[in-house]
């Protein structure tokens, strides 16, 4: 089956730094990719949908600036959080989906990133 | 925000008893989707229906979907101690902010099965 690999899972960084985030489809061209952020015992937030070659669409209310991603090939996307503060401690987690006409496969999930901002 | 919600926020059972949690959402849909998620750790795909679906099952699992009351349920028949877990629904909708087809969760429901 599709294998989304998402690196690193832990990371622990100081305020002010940046901290970037992959995000690999291992076995599939992902055309879409999407990052999630989710507080504890909370639902996952959809932070922005990524598509191959273009810019990222951000959803209301998420920082484009603060979030970077690029998704710079059909198996790569990364999140880069940038001058990180303790606010942005959360769980990280990408998704993948194949290319038009296979959504409905589902949504393939990286295994997620716990971001600490100390 | 498009989030669905999700019924009852938290629910206690003991092994053997089923479990039944419900998923309400806002927009048309083109599938809607459950998956689980143990404690901190990803996401685990469980069961996908899709619009002109009504009912489907896998293994233990029985899903059934409304679209004219929005609404979906999930039921885990017989359960273990081992489907502990967060579950989450969530449905694939063209994203009325831009970007395609994408995938909104609900709140989610925190199972916890006894022994």
């Amino acid at each position: 089956g599709a294998v989304v690999s998402q690196h690193p899972s832990r990371v622990i960084c100081k305020s002010g730094t940046s901290v970037k985030i992959e995000c690999r489809s291992l076995d599939f061209q992902a055309t879409t990719m999407f990052w999630y952020r989710q507080f504890p015992k909370q639902s996952l937030m959809l932070m922005a949908t990524s598509n191959e070659g273009s810019k990222a669409t951000y959803e209301q209310g998420v920082e484009k600036d603060k979030f970077l991603i690029n998704h710079a090939s059909l198996t790569l996307s990364t999140l880069t959080v940038t001058s990180a503060h303790p606010e942005d401690s959360s769980f990280y987690i990408c998704s993948a989906r194949e290319g038009l006409g296979r959504r409905e496969r589902g949504y393939t999930f990286g295994s997620g990133t716990r971001l600490t901002v100390v | 925000s498009q989030q669905g919600e999700e019924d009852p926020q938290a629910l206690s059972i003991q092994e053997g008893e089923n479990a039944t949690m419900n998923c309400s959402y806002k927009t048309s849909i083109n599938n809607l989707q459950w998956y689980r998620q143990n404690s901190g750790r990803g996401l685990v795909h469980l069961i996908l229906i899709r619009s002109n679906e009504r009912e489907k099952h896998s293994g233990r699992l029985r899903v059934t979907l409304d679209t004219s009351k929005k609404s979906s349920s999930l039921l885990i028949t017989a359960s273990r101690a081992a489907d502990t877990a967060s579950y989450f629904c969530a449905t694939d909708a063209f994203g009325l902010t831009g970007g395609g087809n994408k995938l909104t969760f609900g709140t989610g429901t925190q199972l916890k099965v006894e022994l």
